[in-house]
């Protein structure tokens, strides 16, 4: 199966912009899901398909794709963004139905 | 609203069969708009799927844990279930049951429950 590669630890000023990344040959095909998960709750799913974002995400988060690397963007981070973000997709090889999750990225806004 | 709930034993036993339930209400499992799936999380850990199911029954599992899962749907009932044998002090985990569209992105997630795997 595919894999998703995210770097474990990312920090930010409050108020700045941070860019988390999201690796794997699935990405060459599929658009990326992000993830948020805070401690003690699940994951809420903050960017899909191209851009997307559910009813009730702020739009300081957005998202992008080149190549095989997917990215989330938040622009002027703020405390309550600090968590762990996970990036998920379809999985290529194989069973395209199959689903992959990257290994998370913990967010500290500083 | 799609609101998912899991349910089953917290503690089982090594070698033994891990059984989860989640209930879905606000909406038909039988809807041909969603995949239902288990995602699970050890302890401090990132998050694994490990299979989804259609309503008409196709079913789709990580490679990795293929030979151990089964999931089932029950249309009555509004739910679908998880059966991991063999179970093994890796097994535990937060499992969470949610519902993801073809595209793998998951909108509706249950809050999750912890399952210990120890004699």
């Amino acid at each position: 199966s595919s894999e998703l590669t995210q770097d474990p630890a990312v920090s930010v000023a409050l108020g700045q912009t941070v860019r988390i990344t999201c690796q794997g040959d699935s990405l060459r095909s599929y658009y990326a899901s992000w993830y948020q998960q805070k401690p003690g709750q699940a994951p809420v799913l903050v960017i899909y398909g191209k851009n997307n974002r559910p009813s009730g995400i702020p739009d300081r988060f957005s998202g992008s794709s080149s190549g095989n690397t997917a990215s989330l963007t938040i622009t002027g981070a703020q405390a309550e963004d600090e968590a762990d973000y996970y990036c998920n997709s379809r999985d290529s090889s194989g069973n395209h139905l199959n689903v992959v999750f990257g290994g998370g990225t913990k967010l500290t806004v500083l | 609203q799609l609101q998912l709930q899991e349910s089953g034993p917290g503690l089982v036993k090594p070698s033994e069969t891990l059984s989860l339930t989640c209930t879905v209400s606000g909406g038909s499992i039988s809807s041909s708009s969603y995949y239902w799936g288990w995602i699970r999380q050890p302890p401090g850990k990132g998050l694994e799927w490990i299979g989804s199911i259609y309503y008409s029954g196709s079913t789709y599992y990580n490679p990795s844990l293929k030979s151990r899962v089964t999931i089932s749907v029950d249309t009555s009932k509004n739910q679908f279930s998880l059966k991991l044998s063999s179970v093994t002090a890796a097994d535990t985990a937060v499992y969470y049951c949610a519902c993801h569209m073809g595209t793998a992105q998951f909108d509706y997630w249950g809050q999750g429950t912890l399952v210990t795997v120890s004699s």
